[in-house]
């Protein structure tokens, strides 16, 4: 199957910094992205969906000005946690998506990150 | 809106037993449904995706059916074993993708 890379797997910040995502499909073009956080033992939420050159739509309740989501190739999405806050803690995982008839999606390997 | 609900949330189980998971989903247009197991603190693995044309798909001691049309899809698994413990979640391929939430199994020797 295609190969979706998320980076960094793990990361500490303190609070009030930013830090970015990076989501990368390795083999193939992708023309959605999406970006998921999960809660401790909970189902992945959806928080938003992006296309390439488009700009991404939110879920509701998703704070766009503290989730910035750029998608600025199809094989790159970034999401930066901005002005982050301890309630921020959490694992993000993204997904690429292929297009055509039957799109079948594929999953980074997920980001823990943990504010302080 | 897309709701995708899973029972039972929860299932525990002795080693060889044939278990099914459900998956129900309130809007029938899809493009298809995958899905997956995640294990503690790990990233999802995919374990199968079933067109909106197909009624199964098979892997190993794995089989997922679908029906579409009353937004329903099991996951058969035959002879489970403890390595088999892990939260098995199907997500529905529309517009969005959209995850159910969850079953955690365990089992147990």
């Amino acid at each position: 199957g295609a190969v979706v890379s998320q980076h960094p797997s793990r990361v500490i910040c303190k609070s009030g910094t930013s830090v970015k995502i990076e989501c990368r499909s390795l083999d193939f073009q992708a023309t959605t992205m999406f970006w998921y956080r999960q809660f401790p033992k909970k189902s992945l939420m959806l928080m938003a969906t992006s296309n390439e050159g488009s700009k991404a739509t939110y879920e509701q309740g998703v704070e766009k000005d503290k989730f910035l989501i750029n998608h600025a190739s199809l094989t790159l999405s970034t999401l930066t946690v901005t002005s982050a806050h301890p309630e921020d803690s959490s694992f993000y995982i993204c997904s690429a998506r292929l297009g055509g008839a039957y799109p079948e999606a594929f999953f980074g390997q997920g980001t823990r990150l943990t504010v302080v | 809106k897309q709701e995708v609900t899973q029972i039972p949330a929860a299932l525990s189980v002795p080693e060889g037993e044939n278990l099914v998971l459900n998956c129900s989903f309130t809007d029938s247009a899809i493009y298809n449904l995958q899905w997956f197991r995640q294990d503690p603190g790990k990233g999802l693995t995919s374990l199968l995706l079933i067109q909106s044309s197909q009624r199964e798909q098979t892997s190993g001691r794995l089989n997922a059916s679908l029906d579409k049309s009353s937004g329903r899809s099991t996951l058969y698994i035959a002879a489970s074993q403890p390595g088999d413990s892990a939260t098995y979640l199907c997500a529905v391929n529309t517009d969005k993708l959209i995850f159910g939430t969850g079953t955690r199994l365990q089992v147990f020797p």
